[in-house]
């Protein structure tokens, strides 16, 4: 049973375009939702997150949003870089759940030149 | 990763053989926590630790045990490697659970069991 999913394994980007990856989810009691990036060979790096008290989150280029009745979350980078080139994945977590991660399967960027 | 080391990078093992994935942190948070990789599969997560000396099972846990005999270093065990257990294992840590708390992740262990 996948309570976090990403449909999309992989989305072909434009250098200066928008990339949308998106993210649905099952579970209600997930409250936090966060996103991470992963290199070839390196461990996962945290990105950006949204707490389920927000509809928004914004940090630079990178801005994530949350539509809790849908139960679904996307992430805008704008714009897009070739460094942005990576797999991000999606992950959620309950409250007083000692930040136990449930991950989506991944989606893998690539941004074209 | 900045404060999360793992050892080893890479390992093969034969089917039944036991080995121990080693874990460390530098930044004295109180939460780490096991995952593995596999293709199509995401992250999950195999065991954690909310603290010193207190571990609990995650979604994945068979064919594994953990150590956290102190706050720094947290250990994944296998005591009879199995071919379905050929994956990248990662470690990482977090602090307790609050606004802002994301978790750290190592580089990872790849190991294959053959």
């Amino acid at each position: 049973d996948q309570q976090v999913k990403q449909n999309s394994p992989s989305l072909s980007v434009q250098e200066g375009r928008i990339s949308i990856l998106n993210c649905d989810y099952t579970n209600s009691m997930f409250d936090y939702f966060l996103w991470y990036k992963k290199y070839p060979a390196e461990g996962p790096t945290f990105l950006i997150s949204i707490s389920s008290i927000k509809d928004k989150n914004e940090d630079g280029r990178f801005t994530v949003f949350l539509n809790k009745s849908a139960k679904h979350l996307s992430l805008h980078i704008v714009p897009s870089q070739p460094g942005d080139s990576a797999v991000y994945f999606c992950a959620a977590s309950a409250y007083g759940t000692a930040s136990k991660l449930t991950f989506g399967t991944g989606t893998r960027l690539q941004v074209t030149l | 990763n900045a404060g999360v080391t793992q050892t080893p990078k890479f390992q093969v093992l034969k089917t039944g053989q036991s080995m121990t994935l080693q874990c460390a942190q530098d930044m004295n948070h109180n939460s780490m926590y096991w995952y593995r990789q596999d293709p199509g599969m995401g992250l999950r997560l195999i065991y954690y630790s909310a603290s010193e000396g207190t571990t609990d099972k995650g979604e994945v846990p068979n064919g594994y045990n953990v150590s956290r005999l102190n706050k720094r270093e947290f250990s994944l065990r296998l005591e009879s490697a199995a071919p379905s257990q050929t994956s990248v294992y990662f470690c990482a840590m977090s602090r307790d659970r609050g606004p802002g708390t994301e978790a750290f992740f190592g580089q990872g262990t790849r190991l294959t069991v053959v």
